[in-house]
């Protein structure tokens, strides 16, 4: 059984610049949600994606945004970058949306905003 | 709103020694909780997670937590430690509203140990 996946592994961008993250979940599992985890502090939600849709958001502003496919993989991207943008983003699958079930993370993609 | 705190930033320890990484969070509803372990430039990895029943609930390397619903704790023990648990700890909360799940964290514990 293959765990959940992220690519890329590191990304440099700049100020202003648009990014694309990748995340591709367990076997089985058709909900991902996304997590921000700038340094020293713990992992903060974006959003989820259940069957194809946005079924829950953070308290993220709109620049961040994302898409689930057929398959149940997701992406997640950022339009105009900002230095603050600069973080560990985990993705996270797990079976269902529905409460008390497990949610299993990725490695992560570390995002340096220049 | 839930909240998740937890007391301590760092804990350094010597090898072999016991630890206790302490967590406290803010609910009104029934909980789920649970611990990550975060090691150097990885992801997160559950440790362990209390979901109802028994109050004491343990991992398979060694650590154990006990839900305390009088004092809303959930900390983590382990009665002696090993230089590769050094890592960064995280104490959750799920939360369950509006139709999805999230987990809310807390800000993490670097534990250090020494030999």
């Amino acid at each position: 059984e293959t765990g959940v996946t992220q690519s890329p592994t590191h990304l440099i961008k700049t100020r202003g610049q648009q990014v694309t993250l990748r995340c591709s979940s367990q076997s089985g599992h058709n909900t991902v949600s996304w997590y921000q985890q700038a340094l020293g502090q713990g992992p903060q939600f974006i959003f989820q994606y259940y069957r194809e849709e946005e079924n829950g958001r953070g308290n993220f502003p709109p620049r961040f945004s994302g898409l689930q496919f057929p398959n149940y993989s997701s992406e997640l991207n950022v339009n105009a970058l900002e230095l603050d943008d600069s973080a560990l983003y985990l993705c996270a699958s797990s079976p269902t949306s529905g409460g008390g079930n497990e949610q299993f993370f990725g490695p992560g993609t570390r995002l340096t905003v220049l | 709103a839930q909240s998740v705190t937890q007391l301590d930033s760092q804990v350094p320890v010597f090898e072999e020694a016991p630890v206790e990484l302490r967590c406290n969070y803010s609910s009104s509803v029934s909980v789920y909780l649970f611990w990550y372990v975060q090691y150097p430039n990885q992801g997160l990895q559950l440790l362990l997670k209390y979901l109802s029943g028994s109050t004491l609930v343990e991992s398979i390397n060694g650590f154990e937590a006990e839900f305390n619903k009088s004092q809303t704790s959930f900390h983590l023990r382990k009665p002696s430690v090993h230089i590769s648990d050094t890592a960064e700890y995280f104490c959750a909360v799920y939360s369950f509203s509006g139709g999805y799940n999230k987990l809310i964290f807390g800000a993490g514990t670097r534990l250090a140990v020494h030999p």
